[in-house]
């Protein structure tokens, strides 16, 4: 079956420091989303991407997807306290449309302020 | 008021309890969906449903069952709890408008539940 991993599973940056993390799929993918957990909290939708090559901004964060369709990043910079949280990519298989999304492994940010 | 609501939010059984979870949205979705989660795995996806006749099985349906009473409503059951079991477990639910294959996925607030 489909899988999607993320690495890293964990980082912990110093607040103003920049922060990355990757997401690698098995097949390739219709689109990919990204969602942030707050601690305690339940996963919130940032943004999709569906074109190969993509690249979308919201203010510090950056997303990209791949040209192949089967990988993707986040990247914040100059992290801040407020981005701490589990950040997960879910990709949609190609073959079976928009009917579910795979989840990944998520990668736990930290602050150290 | 949050759009999608689950009860319990917390829950503690003893193995071999039939336990249900429930899940309501006011969003007026079509797809709903039933994942748990695991520390350093991720979100898995149990059960999804398309509409009120549709119950589609997901990753890890073993010993899950569920019932789409309604468009607003879609529970989750546990025959015969197990310790494994032991998780949160989210419902979510989709638009699902093809035609944009746009799919944002709104999470509940979550139900975690202990197997003892």
């Amino acid at each position: 079956g489909q899988q999607v991993m993320q690495i890293p599973q964990y980082q912990h940056v110093q607040e103003g420091e920049d922060f990355t993390t990757y997401c690698n799929s098995s097949t390739t993918l219709s689109n990919i989303q990204w969602y942030k957990q707050r601690p305690g909290g339940h996963p919130v939708f940032l943004i999709q991407l569906v074109k190969s090559g993509e690249v979308k901004k919201q203010k510090r964060l950056t997303f990209q997807f791949g040209e192949a369709k089967k990988n993707s990043s986040l990247h914040i910079t100059a992290t801040q306290t407020t981005d701490v949280g589990t950040y997960f990519c879910a990709g949609s298989r190609l073959d079976f449309g928009n009917e579910k999304l795979t989840f990944g492994t998520g990668t736990r940010l930290t602050i150290i302020p | 008021d949050a759009d999608v609501t689950q009860t319990p939010r917390n829950r503690i059984t003893k193995t071999g309890k039939r336990i249900m979870l429930e899940c309501s949205q006011t969003k007026g979705h079509d797809r709903m969906y039933w994942y748990r989660q695991d520390p350093g795995l991720g979100l898995r996806l149990i059960y999804y449903s398309f509409d009120v006749k549709d119950i589609n099985k997901g990753e890890i349906s073993d010993g899950y069952s569920v019932s789409r009473q309604a468009q607003a409503k879609f529970s989750l059951s546990l025959e015969s709890a197990i310790p494994n079991q032991t998780a949160l477990y989210f419902c979510a639910t989709s638009d699902g408008d093809l035609i944009s294959s746009y799919n944002e996925q709104f999470f509940g607030p979550g139900t975690r539940l202990t197997v003892l």
